[in-house]
């Protein structure tokens, strides 16, 4: 059964303290890894697909990485407005579903 | 705006009511699902429709019964709900291939 683990759990930032999100999964043969960025009472809105370890991807403050067993996100100089519960996700080969973990929560403090 | 609509935004029913949630995708996708998410905990696929053929139902309890009458709409009814079942549920739309899953904004069903 695909699992993935995200820690920390909760992360308070300072305005402009960079800091990292952990993802680690477990998958028999990794089709794709996911970041979503999620804000209260809304749903997920897709961020990134990782499909290979070394692979990264960058979005304004926000850069993924990916190895064989883990990915994180990096958070650079972050901003109040990236406050947001952050959630990762696997698919294995064979499956239709995407399994989640329990999300990192990012307070970023002006 | 994802292009996954879902409706209504809030839902407060008893124990004895039968309501629906209601899912539109205007991106083209032919598949679509439908989540749980509850706090503290990740969200947990309930149903898998592909090509409006369900192909995956993950042990959910009777009292939740999905329709995908075509494959830009998805319903979820509802009937005889616990209290335990209050969650946020979210419809999600894929192209298969691509398996990147975009979600609608939810409903937030509360059971009393």
């Amino acid at each position: 059964e695909d699992q993935v683990t995200q820690s920390p759990e909760a992360l308070r930032l300072q305005e402009g303290e960079s800091s990292s999100l952990n993802c680690s999964y477990t998958v028999s043969g990794l089709r794709g890894l996911f970041w979503y960025r999620q804000d209260p009472g809304k749903g997920p809105e897709f961020l990134f697909t990782l499909y290979s370890a070394g692979e990264e991807k960058e979005k304004e403050r926000l850069k993924a990485t990916l190895t064989k067993k883990e990915s994180f996100l990096h958070i650079t100089a972050p901003k109040p407005e990236d406050s947001a519960t952050y959630l990762c996700a696997v698919q294995g080969y064979g499956n239709n579903r995407l399994a989640f973990g329990k999300g990192n929560q990012v307070v970023v403090i002006p | 705006e994802t292009g996954v609509t879902q409706t209504p935004r809030h839902l407060v029913m008893g124990m004895t009511n039968k309501k629906s949630l209601k899912c539109e995708q205007h991106l083209g996708h032919n598949a679509m699902y439908w989540y749980k998410q509850s706090a503290k905990k990740p969200l947990e696929l309930m149903f898998v429709y592909s090509l409006e053929e369900r192909v995956e139902n993950n042990s959910v309890p009777s009292r939740f019964s999905p329709e995908c009458p075509n494959s830009s709409h998805l319903f979820l009814h509802l009937h005889t709900l616990q209290p335990e079942d209050s969650a946020l549920y979210l419809c999600a739309s894929s192209q298969p291939g691509t398996y990147e899953a975009f979600f609608g904004q939810g409903t937030r069903l509360t059971v009393v």
